[in-house]
């Protein structure tokens, strides 16, 4: 059964940069066809796309996010990671990882598995 | 940057059908697909490709999507099904997940 579980510092400082892992089981990251990426949630607010790497390696970034955004893969180790820069207190959110299939291959991705997430506030 | 809209709250008594809008700019041409977050859970699949359904979601849920607006109806509406729903699309332009801004529903 296909797990993912997010990793990393509840609390950050402004300017710094923010590093989560999402660790995933019960499916290789290399599996073919898939996407993996992370979502974050604001409390109180709606869901907010970051971005995905495909299995291929090639990664795809919210415009509004990219200049801040890396995603990767470490498929030794079968894990996800997440760096954003430079944040502020507008980055405190629920930062989830997940698991995009297009099962007809149609090139419109759904998200058919999530993480259930982990808290990340900003503050000094 | 491709724009989803949803109203922010729809309101259904016990037993009677839901409609969830989610407008877009000629979505009829682009693919939706509705997830369902429940209070403190992470979001489930209840549609995705307009129409389909996952396995063991219930065929109460029902989707269509033509010209500007994509729509999640939910029949004989249940104390369960409240929750925040949001629409998603993949803009294939910059290759980039879009949401919708979320709709939730409340059970009267």
């Amino acid at each position: 059964q296909l797990q993912l579980q997010e990793s990393g510092p509840g609390l950050v400082k402004p300017s710094e940069t923010l590093s989560l892992t999402c660790t995933v089981s019960g499916v290789s990251i290399s599996s073919s066809g898939y996407y993996w990426g992370w979502i974050r949630q604001p409390p109180g607010k709606g869901l907010e796309w970051i971005g995905a790497i495909y299995y291929s390696g090639s990664t795809y970034y919210n415009p509004s996010l990219k200049s801040r955004v890396t995603i990767s893969a470490d498929a030794s180790k079968n894990q996800l990671s997440l760096k954003l820069s430079s944040v502020t207190a507008a980055d405190t959110a629920l930062y989830s990882c997940a698991r995009l299939g297009d099962s007809s291959g149609y090139g419109y991705p759904y998200i058919d598995h999530w993480g259930q997430g982990t808290l990340v506030t900003v503050s000094s | 940057s491709y724009v989803l809209t949803q109203p922010p709250s729809v309101s259904v008594a016990p037993g009677r059908t839901a409609t969830i809008t989610c407008g877009g700019n000629n979505i009829g041409r682009k693919t939706v697909h509705w997830y369902q977050q429940k209070s403190g859970q992470a979001p489930v699949l209840v549609i995705y490709y307009d129409k389909d359904r996952p396995s063991g979601i219930p065929e109460r849920f029902s989707g269509s999507n033509s010209g500007n607006t994509a729509t999640l109806t939910i029949s004989r509406v249940e104390a369960g099904d409240e929750a925040d729903y949001y629409c998603q699309v993949w803009e294939t332009i910059i290759d980039h997940v879009v949401f919708g801004g979320g709709t939730k529903l409340t059970v009267l």
